[in-house]
């Protein structure tokens, strides 16, 4: 069974670190960028940051840039997200996802095009910043 | 970075038809995915690319694009479909590759 496993979240006060962990299962982890994506209380989903496959290519929303960092270790099929200089608006459900990339090639002359989804969600790790 | 904007809310009698919207600039450039979120769950991906389902997503669940606009159908509403439902994109509007979500439709099924 395809599965992704969050672990890590807890209370940690306002300027404080916290390091996610996300372990895969079921598929071959080395294969596939991952994402995480948070949602904050009864709001909606936020992407955080993505990584590719073998770890060259990792970008960042703007709000969580040089605060966050991204990583995985394709060895221990884990995804990790080190949180530092927590903020009260980090509060949220984190998320990690798997994200696909199927290449569609028509009939020539039509160009290719690319379809970009995650179709493989954790259940979350909740992170509470608060003094 | 780009955004993509949602009806925060929507109603549709059982049984009935209903389309969501998702609206911005980076479906100019990238197909959209859907997803559909049940209160305490993760999402689930239910539409993506042109208009395809994952498997065990019923056919009632359809998508499509026109421009910047790409909208989610339902046909044949149940009232398991009442969740909040998100589209996203790939976003290059800035010096990177990331995502974007829209802000999520509540749908409410009478």
């Amino acid at each position: 069974e395809v599965q992704l496993v969050e672990s890590g979240g807890g209370l940690v006060k306002p300027g404080g670190s916290l390091r996610l962990s996300c372990a895969a299962s079921g598929f071959t982890f080395s294969s596939y960028s991952m994402n995480w994506v948070r949602q904050a209380p009864g709001k909606g989903l936020e992407w955080v940051s993505s990584i590719s496959s073998s770890s060259s290519y990792i970008y960042y929303a703007d709000s969580v840039k040089g605060r966050f960092t991204i990583s995985r270790d394709n060895a221990k099929n884990s995804l990790y997200l080190q949180m530092n200089s927590l903020r009260a608006e980090d509060t949220a459900v984190y998320y990690c996802a798997r994200e696909e990339l199927i290449v569609v090639v028509p009939a020539a002359p039509s160009p290719s095009y690319y379809y970009y989804y995650m179709d493989v969600w954790g259940k979350g790790t909740t992170v509470t910043v608060s003094s | 970075s780009s955004e993509l904007t949602q009806d925060p809310a929507v109603s549709v009698a059982l049984g009935q038809t209903v389309r969501i919207t998702c609206q911005g600039d980076s479906l100019r450039s990238y197909y959209a995915s859907w997803y559909q979120q049940k209160p305490g769950q993760a999402p689930v991906l239910v539409i993506y690319g042109k208009n395809n389902r994952p498997s065990g997503i019923p056919d009632r669940f359809s998508g499509s694009s026109s421009g910047n606009t790409a909208s989610l159908t339902i046909t044949g509403a149940q009232a398991e479909d009442e969740a909040d439902y998100y589209c996203n994109s790939r976003d290059s509007s800035g010096n990177h590759l990331g995502w974007v979500f829209g802000g999520g439709t509540k749908l409410t099924v009478l």
